[in-house]
């Protein structure tokens, strides 16, 4: 079965670029699923989704974040990637990859989660 | 962007008792869309509900979900110690996705 699993640095310095990978194993990356996606949650507060890769490498983004967003997918190694520019103490936040499980399930929810990684925003 | 509002903000009941969370759309949504998830402390979100109403494999069955158009619901039938945790309705349009803001559902 699919697991996710992100990484990266847990720190990032104001305006820097925040960087996370999200390792997909028990399965192709290419295949495993329709898109994968990354979402986050600042401490105390709710789910914000930050956007979707497809199997093909369409990206579809949240208006509020597309100016400093890029995902996208690295096939050679079952991975997926975030970077979000610019970055300030409100991104502060757990980040999240997960992806639905459309032969489950429906392609427009997500089944299966990363546990999440704490990424802090602070010089 | 479709916005979902999610009612109450908090609900404090006791285990046994029934419990109906509300997630309302800012346009009408097709229910093939719309989905339900549970959230513990410290954990990731679990899908509970997809399809407005159909459960998951494992999911017990006394979580139900019911609506269409624009008003949703997550309803649970019989509220267990495990079940106390943030419940959040997310929907997907034309490739753009939204989450309601959560109801904490607490022990009274």
């Amino acid at each position: 079965q699919l697991l996710l699993q992100e990484s990266g640095p847990g720190l990032v310095k104001p305006s820097g670029t925040l960087s996370l990978s999200c390792s997909v194993s028990g399965g192709s990356i290419r295949t495993g699923s329709y898109y994968w996606g990354w979402i986050r949650q600042s401490p105390g507060k709710g789910l914000e989704w930050i956007g979707s890769v497809y199997y093909d490498g369409r990206t579809h983004y949240n208006p509020s974040l597309q100016n400093r967003v890029n995902i996208s997918l690295d096939t050679s190694k079952d991975q997926f990637s975030l970077r979000l520019s610019s970055v300030t103490a409100t991104d502060t936040a757990i980040y999240y990859c997960a992806s639905p499980k459309c032969s489950d399930t429906s392609c427009y929810n997500f089944d299966l989660w990363g546990q999440g990684t704490l990424v802090i925003v602070s010089s | 962007e479709i916005v979902l509002t999610q009612s109450p903000g908090t609900l404090s009941l006791s285990p046994g008792e029934r419990a109906t969370l509300s997630c309302r759309a800012s346009q009408s949504i097709s229910s093939s869309y719309l989905a339900w998830y549970q959230q513990r402390p410290g954990q990731a979100p679990r899908l509970l509900i997809y399809n407005a109403f159909r459960r998951p494999t494992g999911i017990p069955d006394r979580f139900s979900g019911s609506g269409s158009g624009t008003d949703f619901a997550l309803t649970i039938s019989r509220l267990e110690p495990e079940d106390f945790a943030v419940y959040y309705c997310q929907q997907y349009d034309n490739s753009q996705i939204t989450f309601g803001q959560g109801t904490r559902l607490d022990i009274k």
